[in-house]
């Protein structure tokens, strides 16, 4: 079975500082990725997707990731943090055999220093 | 367009008590998902459904129930509610079935059974 693996549970960084969140994952094939956002209160919003293609995608809000095939990676980016930016983020993986159903990682909550 | 929109937000159950959420999505998204998301668990498939009158277990589907009688509607039940219940449900819709699959999300329901 597919797993997503995002090793790093809490990252705290300083507004305007540079941003990389690391996700993993398991699975023989190429998978579809993405990167979704959970801001307190609300619920999960698609920042990017990585289907085939150029490996460096480009999502909402100014964020970025990088699918490395060799690393099985696909850590998401972001060159100068903003406040707003704090909340919870989650890398899933979706499969063609898998009826649609996406597997979430277990999240890595955001926290902005002023 | 209000997208995924879930009924009630929050609500507290006694141990044995019964309640349905209700899920409602106005994209016209064949496919339905229920997840549950607990502090470092990430988001956990309950139960999904391909289209009206179809549902399917995912993959924590013990205590819970779903039906799909309208397209735009998912409804979850809980029939004899349990303290390890307590969880944030989100519900989420999409377009396609493949892994190449975006999911929006609704807000969520708070539920707490004491």
């Amino acid at each position: 079975a597919q797993s997503v693996t995002q090793p790093d549970i809490h990252i705290t960084v300083s507004e305007g500082a540079s941003l990389e969140l690391r996700c993993n994952y398991s699975y023989g094939a190429t998978p579809y990725l993405f990167w979704y956002v959970q801001s307190p209160g609300q619920g999960l919003q698609l920042l990017l997707k990585y289907f085939s293609g150029d490996t460096l995608v480009q999502g909402i809000k100014g964020f970025e990731a990088e699918f490395k095939r060799s690393q099985s990676s696909f850590n998401l980016r972001k060159p100068s943090v903003h406040w707003s930016d704090a909340a919870e983020y989650f890398c899933a993986v979706g499969l063609n055999t898998n009826a649609g159903k996406s597997t979430f990682g277990d999240g890595t909550t955001l926290t902005v220093k002023p | 367009n209000a997208g995924v929109t879930q009924t009630p937000k929050f609500r507290v159950l006694k141990t044995g008590q019964s309640m349905t959420l209700l899920c409602a999505q106005d994209m016209n998204h064949e496919y339905m998902y229920w997840y549950r998301q607990d502090p470092g668990m990430g988001l956990r498939l309950i139960h999904y459904s391909v289209g009206e009158g179809t549902t399917a277990k995912g993959e924590v589907p013990d205590g819970y129930n779903v039906s799909r009688l309208k397209k735009q509607n998912f409804l979850l039940g809980l029939e004899s509610a349990a303290p390890s219940q307590t969880s944030v449900y989100f519900c989420a819709s999409s377009l396609r079935l493949s892994g190449a699959n975006v999911l929006t999300f609704g807000a969520g329901s708070r539920l707490t059974v004491l």
